[in-house]
């Protein structure tokens, strides 16, 4: 069975602060992928980034990072000088197996509230 | 390049009634997913179609059902609908297995 556990359901904090939001996994498959989603008030799933099992190199893309730890089964995303626009519901997602993209898990979800 | 588009954005039903909703992908995309976000489930995998076979499944019941067309195109069908069927549903395309683009959804209000 797979699983993604987002622990922080709500996290707030104000501009220009960094900020991590935390990802664990769960599955037996050794190939797999994990996205990042962001979901604005308007409810589309903005893609940010996937990884796959067997690159483990920490990205960077502007003021987003990410940190995919297999030893800790951890995918946690860092945003760098957090701005208004960042608030929304980011998701981080697995998908493994052989349709290891078109089937994924989502974990729960982290509210994200930047303040002026 | 135009994104992936659902249609109706919003529906209103009743209990019982059935309802299809539709997902054009991404120009190139074989494979559309669809998914189901409640407040108390959060977002879960309904089923997946690739050139027009259902590949993959949800734990859904019966009730949910869908379908994809030769262009690409899918609709899905939910019958006999429930207040707990109330929903975002989000469709996804994809070209490979590596990543999934995400369309508006289309937001089914049962009452």
């Amino acid at each position: 069975a797979q699983k993604v556990t987002q622990a922080q359901t709500e996290i707030s904090v104000v501009e220009k602060e960094d900020v991590t939001l935390d990802c664990v996994y769960e599955t037996r498959d050794t190939t797999y992928y994990l996205f990042w989603y962001k979901q604005p008030p308007s409810g589309e799933l903005v893609f940010l980034i996937r990884r796959n099992s067997f690159d483990e190199q920490n990205e960077i893309s502007g003021r987003y990072s990410w940190n995919f730890q297999k030893s800790t089964s951890s995918f946690n995303f860092t945003i760098t000088a957090s701005q208004v626009v960042d608030s929304a519901v980011y998701f981080c997602a697995l998908g493994s197996g052989e349709t290891s993209g078109s089937r994924l898990t989502f974990g729960e979800g982290t509210q994200l509230t930047v303040n002026p | 390049k135009a994104g992936v588009t659902q249609t109706p954005r919003y529906l209103i039903k009743t209990r019982g009634q059935q309802v299809t909703l539709s997902c054009s992908p991404i120009s190139g995309h074989r494979s559309v997913s669809w998914y189901q976000q409640t407040p108390g489930q959060g977002l879960q995998f309904l089923f997946e179609y690739f050139s027009e076979t259902q590949r993959n499944k949800g734990n859904f019941p019966g009730r949910f059902s869908g379908r994809q067309f030769s262009n690409s195109r899918s609709e899905m069908n939910v019958s006999t609908l429930e207040l707990g069927d109330s929903a975002l549903y989000l469709c996804a395309s994809s070209k490979n297995y590596n990543e999934q683009f995400f369309g508006p959804g289309t937001r089914l209000t049962v009452l």
